[in-house]
């Protein structure tokens, strides 16, 4: 059974920088994509991005001036890195690990979340 | 960006009820949609893919159909731990993005 667990300080302040860890297990992390979305409290889903084993991302644009997601595959973990926070980046924040079917994409399985609280 | 809306926003039903929840994308997906189930406290759960494809485990009393637009996620005899709230997403293009979520709630 693949399970992910999300890792990080859930307390960040203004204007420094969030960074949580995925850490995998039950499977390897090669050969697959894992994706990063977040749940502002009361809120709906937002796509951050996602990163392919070997490296190659793709970004949220809304983000992706603040955003680097990577990956150690020696570990099976994967990380997110977003800069310069604002109370606007509160959230709860899930990994998740991305499968495709002939091409259609899906997240599978997702790990429990982190409340990330940006606050001074 | 391509926007998905879902309707309704939120609705009440009883045990043993039939539920449809739809999803509209602002332009064309082919089949490109999923559906995910979350409930208070939880992480989100995939539901379909490929817009009526069931995932693995997933009881059939879900059941999902459309493409291009116009989506439906159903689900036969509402059981109590369907009590949830239900996104769909589009898988068609980055950015991905989710619709704004419809929250069963029991009657």
């Amino acid at each position: 059974q693949v399970q992910l667990q999300e890792s990080g300080p859930g307390l960040v302040k203004p204007s420094e920088t969030l960074s949580l860890t995925c850490t995998v297990s039950g499977d390897s992390i090669n050969d697959y994509y894992w994706s990063w979305i977040r749940q502002p409290p009361g809120k709906g889903l937002e796509w951050i991005g996602y990163i392919y084993y070997s490296g190659s991302t793709n970004y949220n644009p809304s983000l992706k001036s603040r955003v680097t997601i990577s990956v150690d595959t020696s570990k099976n973990q994967f990380s997110l890195k977003l800069t310069s926070v604002t109370a606007a980046d509160t959230a709860v924040y899930y990994c998740a690990r991305r499968i495709t079917t002939s091409g259609w994409y899906r997240d599978d399985y997702w790990g429990q979340g982190a409340l990330v609280i940006v606050s001074s | 960006d391509i926007q998905m809306t879902q309707s309704p926003s939120s609705l009440s039903a009883s045990v043993g009820d039939r539920v449809t929840i739809t999803c509209r994308a602002s332009q064309s997906i082919s089949t490109y949609l999923n559906w995910y189930q979350q409930r208070p406290g939880n992480a989100p759960k995939l539901l379909i893919y490929a817009a009526s494809s069931l995932h693995s485990g997933v009881p059939s009393r879900f059941s999902g159909s459309g493409s291009g637009t116009d989506f439906t996620l159903t689900i036969n005899s509402l059981q109590p731990e369907d009590f949830a709230t239900y996104y769909c997403q589009q898988s068609h293009s980055a950015p991905l993005t989710f619709g704004g979520g419809t929250k069963v709630e029991i009657k």
